[in-house]
């Protein structure tokens, strides 16, 4: 049985405050890593697709980089704002099915 | 662009029955996959589908089926409930099938079990 594992389980940030939180996926037969940002009362919304060794994505003041030797990823955000507030959830694509780690909530106060 | 569409939102049943949720995914999008959401598991893979034929299956009981029709849109059918399957089912669909689609999400359908 796959495991993907997410820490920390909860952050409480102050605005303005940078933070970072880690997955964790096997690392044998990878094929992709996706993160998503599931904001309360909306769907999960897709950040980033990784695919390669190495990969760093950004979109805005959040960037992701991958490391499939070790399985493990890492989402930051700069400058957290209040909006920012989310469940961050990484899954482990295994051909075509994704296996979602628990997430990450992040409470962002102003 | 009209996102993915889950209907119902919300759902109300009892144990022995059985429950029928809809899924249109994005225009264009051929490939659907569901998830059941409950508060002690998280997002669990139950099925997707592509050109009207299963790709990938979850570690779900037989209870739990789907379909896809011809023009992508994807049901997903629960039969004898049990309390335990109450959760928020999500619909989501991508372009095609593989690692590297994103998936696009619906809202859900809540379904509660008495």
């Amino acid at each position: 049985i796959l495991n993907v594992e997410q820490s920390p389980q909860s952050l409480h940030v102050q605005e303005g405050d940078s933070t970072n939180f880690t997955c964790s996926f096997p690392s044998s037969n990878f094929y992709a890593l996706h993160w998503y940002r599931w904001e309360t009362a909306k769907s999960p919304e897709a950040l980033f697709v990784m695919t390669l060794n190495g990969d760093e994505k950004k979109k805005g003041r959040i960037s992701a980089t991958l490391n499939t030797k070790e399985g493990y990823s890492y989402l930051y955000i700069k400058g957290s704002q209040p909006e920012d507030s989310a469940t961050y959830l990484c899954a482990f694509s295994e051909g075509g099915k994704l296996i979602f780690g628990q997430g990450t909530e992040l409470s962002v106060k102003p | 662009k009209a996102g993915v569409t889950q209907t119902p939102r919300y759902l109300i049943k009892t144990r022995g029955q059985q429950v029928t949720l809809s899924c249109s995914p994005i225009s264009g999008h051929r490939s659907v996959s569901w998830y059941q959401q409950t508060p002690g598991q998280g997002l669990q893979f139950l099925f997707e589908y592509f050109s009207e034929t299963q790709r990938n299956k979850g570690n779900f009981p037989g209870r739990f089926s789907g379909r896809q029709f011809s023009n992508s849109r994807s049901e997903m059918n629960v039969s004898t409930l049990e309390l335990g399957d109450s959760a928020l089912y999500l619909c989501a669909s991508s372009l095609s099938p593989g690692s590297n689609q994103p998936q696009h999400f619906g809202d859900g359908t809540r379904l509660s079990i008495l």
